[in-house]
């Protein structure tokens, strides 16, 4: 049973330029979560979404950023016109079907470098 | 909103010590506690998870502990070993939100 997969593992781009992320939850996991993790701090959550519904966005920025998670293929992070302020660690968390609330698994993350 | 602190920031022992790491959140009404280590430059890794209405489980030399009503628990590890080496993480599932809220972290350093 493969883990949480995370592609690309490394990522640069020139500001302005557009970064897709994508995560692909274990295999019967249902729920996926983004989080994000800038130099030198620890884990901000951004959304929380299921197949074709975003749960929570809370911590999304209102700017540039968005989410996927389709009915076929993984979950996507968008951000658009890329900032240096967007150089971080972005993770991806899934877990399996939960009352209340689940255990999570995370993949070993996609490092965005914006120049 | 849920609040968690993780102190101290870094820890550095020696080799074959036990030690302690701590994590406080600030809402009690939880419904786990998961703890995680994270080495430089990669993801993180589940070791261990606490049901709310558990007070602790264990994995081998490691011990977590949960007071929902003081608002901590503890990572205890035993003998401690240089591949220990990491930062480890809490994260606290509160019920009233769909997410776990992480602390920043203690980074651990084991000298051999």
């Amino acid at each position: 049973n493969a883990g949480v997969m995370q592609n690309p593992r490394h990522l640069v781009r020139r500001r302005g330029q557009e970064a897709r992320l994508r995560c692909s939850p274990m295999k019967g996991h249902s729920h996926v979560y983004w989080y994000r993790q800038l130099p030198e701090e620890g884990l901000k959550f951004m959304v929380y979404l299921q197949k074709e519904n975003i749960i929570d966005e809370s911590g999304m920025p209102k700017e540039r950023f968005s989410a996927e998670f389709p009915k076929e293929g993984p979950s996507i992070l968008r951000i658009q016109q890329v900032v240096r302020g967007d150089s971080a660690a972005y993770f991806c968390a899934s877990s399996p079907p939960f009352k209340g609330a689940g255990e999570l698994f995370f993949g070993e993350g996609s490092r965005l470098t914006v120049l | 909103k849920q609040e968690v602190t993780q102190i101290p920031a870094a820890l550095s022992v020696p080799e074959g010590e036990n030690l302690v790491l701590n994590c406080s959140f600030t809402d009690s009404a939880i419904y786990n506690l998961q703890w995680f280590r994270q080495d430089p430059g990669k993801g993180l890794t589940s070791l261990l998870l606490i049901q709310s209405s558990q007070r602790e489980q264990t994995s081998g030399r490691l011990n977590a502990s949960l007071d929902k009503s003081s608002g901590r628990s503890t990572l205890y590890i035993a003998a401690s070993q240089p591949g220990d080496s990491a930062t480890y993480l809490c994260a606290v599932w509160a019920t009233n939100a769909g997410k776990s809220t992480f602390g920043d972290g203690t980074t651990l350093t084991v000298k051999p």
